[in-house]
């Protein structure tokens, strides 16, 4: 069965720094790889997926993430974050049933 | 497109009540996702419906679950009796036919509180 890990269930920066959350995969086919943003009291919203067409995927907010299938990891980053970034990241993955399996997700906190 | 409509948007009820959540999946849209959010468990899926037929409900907890999609436009999911173990938040989601990548788009949840 797939399955993603997230490590880190907080990860604090200060405002403009790098965003950097980890998401490792485990699959025993080609993955297809989704990170999923939910604000406060709201639903998830999709930033990004991996459409096998690149390895390195931009989404939306000016976030991107890199596929590494050596690494079987799916990491997502911002080169300089918004307080507004503030919120619970997914990674997810979907097995092929169309139906996801997410992570525990990581709950980003940015400082002024 | 007003996108995944649920009500309501909170329901606080009494153990042993019934419970119904309701979900009207964006038009068009083949298939209807069930997810349960708590802080213990994370976001699991419950059940999915392609085409209003249910297809995987391995992970609806217990019978006093129960959902149903009577058509394209709406699915409710039931809980009866409640428990307090039952209160989460509930998410439905829709997602049109096409590869295997394609995204699923979720409502804004139905917070429910079971004392």
């Amino acid at each position: 069965a797939q399955s993603v890990t997230q490590l880190g269930s907080h990860v604090s920066v200060s405002e403009g720094a790098l965003v950097l959350l980890r998401c490792n995969y485990s699959s025993s086919v080609p993955p297809y790889l989704f990170w999923y943003v939910q604000y406060p009291n709201q639903g998830l919203q999709l930033l990004l997926k991996y459409t096998s067409a690149a390895t390195l995927v931009k989404g939306i907010n000016g976030f991107e993430a890199e596929f590494k299938k050596s690494e079987t990891s799916f990491h997502l980053t911002k080169p300089s974050a918004h307080m507004s970034d503030a919120a619970e990241y997914f990674c997810a993955v979907s097995d092929g049933r169309r139906a996801l399996t997410f992570g525990s997700g990581t709950r980003l906190q940015v400082q002024p | 497109d007003a996108g995944v409509i649920q009500s309501p948007r909170h329901e606080v009820t009494e153990m042993g009540q019934e419970v119904t959540l309701r979900c009207k999946p964006i038009s068009g849209h083949d298939y209807l996702f069930w997810y349960r959010q708590t802080m213990m468990r994370g976001l699991e899926l419950l059940i999915y419906f392609n085409n209003n037929v249910p297809i995987d409900d391995s992970g609806m907890p217990e019978d006093r679950f129960s959902a149903k999609m009577p058509n394209a436009s709406f699915s409710t999911l039931k809980i009866q009796p409640s428990e307090p173990r039952d209160s989460a938040v509930y998410f439905c989601a829709s997602s049109p036919e096409g590869a295997m990548n394609t995204e699923a788009f979720f409502g804004q949840g139905t917070r429910l509180t079971v004392v």
